[in-house]
């Protein structure tokens, strides 16, 4: 049972390259979510999705799609990288039973845009 | 637009100290949660308040909801060098199940 994964670990981009980061996740939770997280601002929030096919934006959406074909995959698109999106990404999980939930965080994947 | 602020911002301590790090809104959450974050992974969930008063204890850290349910403080007593790390408090908003509003963090260390 691995939890939550997320590759790559490390990646570095040139300004106005696209790229993916992955998700995957074996624990058939129904939610995912993206965060990203920069110095002093907590983690915000990019995109989420309630399930299979259904996706939605999160607070800071621009510059970055998403698509949830399976309940285990959730990856990250951005279409034409920028140096403000250099930051740490989170994948995170969980179950939506209603009651408050646990959120389980992959490892991250720091991101440099130059 | 940040609906979570945490204080303080930063804290450095020896051990054997006491703190307490404030959570504070203007929004009304369902619920709140304590999560604890170490370089290089992902945040780990501490503890979940549900109820405007409610205090919960885990070992040498106590968390507290204010009333109004817009503010949480965790309370760690005689902290300890495996204290330190990133703590975030997280709010839900009534009807958002699993959908979370972090705070901007309270970065913890402890010392010898």
């Amino acid at each position: 049972n691995a939890g939550v994964t997320q590759t790559p670990k490390f990646q570095v981009l040139k300004t106005g390259q696209s790229m993916t980061l992955q998700c995957a996740q074996d624990m058939n939770h129904e939610y995912m979510s993206w965060y990203r997280q920069d110095p002093g601002m907590g983690l915000r929030l990019i995109h989420y999705s309630v399930g299979a096919g259904i996706t939605d934006q999160g607070e800071v959406p621009n510059g970055y799609n998403v698509s949830r074909s399976t309940t285990e995959d959730f990856p990250l698109r951005l279409l034409s990288a920028a140096p403000s999106q250099t930051s740490v990404y989170f994948c995170a999980t969980s179950p939506r039973t209603g009651t408050p939930d646990t959120q389980y965080f992959g490892p991250g994947t720091r991101l440099t845009v130059l | 637009t940040q609906l979570l602020e945490q204080s303080p911002q930063f804290l450095s301590i020896q051990e054997g100290e006491n703190l307490t790090v404030y959570c504070n809104s203007s929004s009304v959450f369902s619920s709140l949660q304590w999560y604890r974050q170490e370089p290089g992974e992902g945040p780990v969930l501490l503890v979940t308040v549900v109820t405007g008063g409610e205090v919960k204890k885990l070992k040498r850290l106590t968390f507290q909801f204010g009333d109004a349910r817009k503010d949480s403080s965790l309370h760690i007593t005689a902290a300890q060098p495996g204290d330190t790390g990133l703590y975030l408090c997280a709010g839900q908003f009534t009807g958002t199940a699993s959908k979370l509003t972090f705070g901007t963090g309270t970065r913890l260390q402890v010392t010898l």
